[in-house]
């Protein structure tokens, strides 16, 4: 089972308010990864965890708020986004160390 | 940190025909090279992967090659079928916990 599943597939959200996108992984991965993809461009990583803490951070603003609550879930919190944050949010989970990293179908974000 | 570029950034070939992404790093310290494909609407999908010890790799249609002194790292695709029709993304990665992707190839396969 090389399955990383997210939800929901579409979410459609005002600038007002919060919603929580939701990753999970059942391959004993422990490095889990939110990215963010717009259209027609490579993926662009947000945050990296490993061994449920945070490693890596690129400088995101603090509208998005990640959290592993254990090896298996990975939450990505937002609240008072901007239209400009509409885009394909991405889950991916890997071992740690340079091995093979599964994507999930994402998360497609608008913002009105 | 790491740069990686890829090229070319559209690309069609015939159905049969090969098609053949290309890609370069900066990082000499880089030592996985990973390629995904993108269908419209879907999440990245690993096709094949390379390490810096390992200077080629096949899997059936699609084999990738590194030449680790020049620093580039091709995926070459064979006998192309429609449904190899995708945006293709190469990466790299130093740490183990950092992808560099490429900015992505757009291949259509015509029947």
């Amino acid at each position: 089972d090389t399955e990383v599943t997210q939800t929901p597939k579409h979410l459609v959200m005002g600038m007002t308010n919060k919603k929580s996108l939701k990753c999970e992984q059942h391959m004993g991965h422990r490095a889990m990864y939110w990215y963010k993809q717009k259209a027609k461009k490579p993926p662009e990583l947000m945050f990296v965890y490993s061994y449920e803490k945070l490693s890596i951070n690129e400088s995101v603003p603090s509208r998005f708020s990640p959290e592993c609550p254990n090896s298996s879930l990975l939450n990505l919190h937002l609240h008072a986004l901007q239209p400009e944050d509409s885009a394909l949010y991405l889950c991916a989970s890997s071992h740690p160390a340079n091995t093979e990293a599964f994507f999930g179908q994402g998360t497609r974000l608008t913002v009105v | 940190g790491e740069n990686v570029e890829q090229h070319p950034s559209t690309l069609s070939v015939q159905e049969g025909d090969s098609a053949v992404i290309k890609c370069t790093y900066s990082d000499s310290a880089s030592n996985y090279f990973p390629w995904y494909k993108q269908e419209l609407g879907k999440g990245p999908q690993l096709i094949i992967d390379i390490r810096s010890n390992v200077g080629e790799k096949k899997d059936q249609r699609i084999a990738v090659t590194l030449n680790k002194t020049a620093k580039h790292f091709s995926l070459h695709i064979t006998e192309t079928q429609p449904e190899d029709s995708a945006v293709y993304f190469c990466a790299g990665s130093n740490t183990g916990n950092q992808f560099y992707f490429g900015t992505g190839t757009s291949l259509t396969v015509i029947p």
